[in-house]
């Protein structure tokens, strides 16, 4: 069975912190995605990577960062927490073949709350 | 970017009742994905729609392409309480995106016994 993890199931952070959130997985996928899922606004995507040390912004890539040194790790930044970023973070990954339905696979999520 | 639809945002049925769930898009869809996510959970593949017209069927679960591949649905027949959740809809997307999917909003299920 395919494995996401991530590093956190709810965190607690203060209005200014750096935070770290960190998404693994074990199926040497080549993408890996973060996205926050805020109510009535569905899932929006933050980043997503294609391969190590590549990344790609996604619809709502404002106040975060990522980092991709390793195939199986995903890491999302945010550089100055804010309240406005108290959510739901899942991360997700995926193969990328040609003809293939690369579907997506998720990780339990963390809910981040800023103070 | 690709923008899907997703409708309704909410439905509460009773149990036994049928339930659909519809995406729509202005511009052609590439491939469509559907997802389920129970409450408390994570959303999990359920299917994938490639073909116009194309008709899938999961036990109780009907999904449709349209014919024009702008549209799809999720039906369900005689809902039970273990449908509960929410049902995204996704396209994938195209060219430098190919790796990525848009999500609708979602419709979130709810039946009571």
């Amino acid at each position: 069975d395919v494995k996401v993890t991530q590093s956190s199931r709810y965190l607690v952070k203060r209005t200014g912190e750096k935070v770290f959130l960190e998404c693994v997985q074990d199926m040497d996928h080549e993408n890996m995605f973060w996205y926050r899922q805020d109510p009535g606004l569905g899932l929006r995507l933050i980043y997503f990577s294609y391969d190590v040390k590549m990344k790609e912004k996604g619809d709502i890539p404002e106040g975060y960062s990522v980092s991709r040194e390793k195939k199986e790790r995903f890491s999302l930044i945010l550089e100055s927490a804010s309240t406005n970023q108290t959510s739901m973070y899942l991360c997700a990954s995926s193969l990328f073949e040609y003809g293939k339905t690369n579907e997506q696979f998720f990780g339990p999520g963390t809910r981040l709350t800023v103070l | 970017g690709q923008q899907v639809m997703q409708i309704p945002q909410y439905q509460h049925v009773q149990e036994g009742e049928d339930f659909t769930t519809y995406c729509n898009s202005s511009t052609t869809l590439s491939n469509i994905q559907w997802y389920k996510q129970r409450p408390g959970g994570h959303p999990v593949f359920l299917i994938q729609l490639v073909k116009s017209g194309e008709v899938k069927k999961q036990k109780r679960l009907t999904f449709q392409f349209g014919e024009a591949k702008k549209n799809s649905s999720l039906h369900i027949t005689a809902t039970q309480t273990t449908d509960v959740g929410t049902y995204f809809c996704a396209d994938r997307g195209r060219g430098s995106t190919l790796g990525r999917l848009y999500f609708g909003r979602g419709t979130q299920l709810t039946v009571w016994p």
